[in-house]
């Protein structure tokens, strides 16, 4: 199973919404989770089955959607937002990850 | 609390062997799948393989299968990833992650091994 996301890179400004998609190149249900990644540090798990907000992950992230197309957005950027976002598929071996998407100041 | 610990930096050249560790606390390791990500400088991150340390039952990305091995010893609550010939192309930052009950997610990860192997 492919993940492709996009856009690669999303430049925006405090208090932007930003929206980032992911498909998946077959049906994976709502087994796709997503990541922060920031320089210098481990990823953190968002959002998981879809739509699920981890545990501590502020309320301004959101996700949707189901089969192949999702979506993760952040209804109001924050500076400590910049990041670079991974979405993964978790529906069966082997597992993959999108190819990113990094979002930065405008 | 859940954390998972891994063993520090290591530089080595290209032929050599390597294994580094992952040592798990806060709840049951033998009962949760161990992942392996990997990412090289620059770029994303890549799932290697995961082991259920319970039976060490393996999965292996086909990227990477017969390239890496995945242990687990239950005895210390820690997993393995090793190398029986490292290339300069295996430098990188590797964490180990737990991959979750619900969906398999990936919900706790440890700070990252930076392996670097000059040629």
């Amino acid at each position: 199973i492919l993940m492709t996301q996009s856009p690669s890179s999303q430049p925006a400004s405090v208090g932007d919404r930003v929206i980032i998609t992911c498909r998946a190149s077959h049906n994976i249900g709502d087994y796709l989770n997503w990541y922060q990644h920031k320089a210098g540090k481990a990823p953190k798990l968002l959002i998981y089955s879809a739509s699920i907000l981890q545990s501590g992950v502020p309320s301004r992230f959101s996700g949707s959607g189901s089969g192949t197309d999702f979506t993760l957005t952040i209804s109001s950027l924050q500076p400590e937002d910049l990041a670079t976002y991974y979405c993964q598929h978790s529906y069966t071996f082997p597992f993959t990850f999108g190819p990113g998407t990094k979002v930065d100041l405008k | 609390e859940v954390q998972l610990v891994q063993s520090g930096a290591e530089v080595k050249k290209s032929g050599e062997s390597l294994k580094i560790s992952c040592q798990v606390s806060g709840y049951s390791f033998s009962t949760y799948w161990i992942a392996w990500v990997r990412q090289m400088p620059g770029k994303g991150l890549e799932w290697m393989g995961s082991i259920y340390p319970y039976d060490s039952d393996s999965r292996y990305s086909p990227s990477f299968q017969g390239e890496v091995t995945i242990s687990a010893d239950m005895s210390v609550n820690t997993a393995y990833l090793q190398w029986t010939s490292l290339k300069a192309s295996d430098s990188g930052i590797y964490y180990c992650v737990r991959q979750a009950d619900t969906v398999k997610e990936f919900d706790y990860w440890g700070q990252g091994t930076q392996v670097t192997v000059s040629s």
